[in-house]
């Protein structure tokens, strides 16, 4: 079974407009974080956003906030008054403590960004 | 600027030769490293995770015999493909947890293209 889940393959999104991308994930550990990147085409990976499972407020950075909803097990990244430059892969990961620390990722939503 | 880092970025090599990738963390110390595979238009598949002082992990479906892990100091660690085949061709990245204000996050090396000719 898919552990972390994005079903959107690809998004388009106006410039200057506010965006969602989905993610689901499955797990059975109390103790888990979930990450967002973003991975241009440089295929560099950079690092978002993080939002541990006990966390109490949503996580925020700057145009990226996290949609955290525990019980539904979603956690949705949303980008604010999108730019040019937000256009790339974006990849959902989830790491659970009794995994040793390794992420597991989503299948990547691509992101375009129209002037 | 970079947390991790990679080299080489690019390598090109003929079937059968062996290539080796280096993954450092810079400014931090990495007891663990991870090691991935993307192939194009896919997601990230973790590889192995290395552990300085002992033996790589691999993920199922991953033959240790042909990725050789090495990790031989707290800011090394070293993915060797051996006699490689055109199917090797893939990105390979790394990565390594670092703890900031509590909070643990991984930061990935800038990859390495890897093409078998």
């Amino acid at each position: 079974a898919q552990k972390i889940t994005q079903t959107q393959p690809g998004m388009f999104v106006q410039e200057k407009e506010a965006v969602t991308l989905d993610c689901t994930y499955d797990t059975s550990d109390p103790s888990y974080g979930l990450f967002w990147y973003k991975q241009p085409s440089s295929g560099e990976m950079i690092f978002l956003i993080y939002q541990g499972s006990y966390d109490q407020q949503n996580a925020t950075e700057g145009r990226y906030s996290l949609n955290f909803q525990k019980a539904r097990k979603s956690a949705n990244l949303v980008i604010s008054a999108s730019q040019l430059g937000d256009s790339a892969m974006y990849f959902c990961a989830m790491r659970e403590r009794n995994q040793g620390g390794k992420l597991i990722f989503g299948q990547g939503t691509e992101l375009s960004v129209k002037p | 600027g970079a947390v991790v880092s990679q080299h080489p970025s690019w390598v090109i090599c003929k079937s059968g030769t062996s290539v080796k990738i280096e993954c450092r963390s810079l400014d931090f110390q990495a007891t663990t490293m991870f090691w991935y595979r993307q192939f194009p238009k896919q997601s990230l598949m973790l590889m192995a995770t290395s552990n300085e002082g002992s033996k790589a992990t691999y993920e199922q479906g991953v033959e240790k015999d042909k990725f050789l892990i090495n990790h031989a100091s707290l800011t090394l660690s070293t993915l060797t493909v051996t006699s490689a085949h055109p199917e090797d061709s893939s990105f390979y990245i790394c990565s390594a947890p670092k703890t900031s204000g509590g909070a643990e996050t991984q930061y990935f090396g800038p990859g390495t293209r890897l093409l078998v000719l």
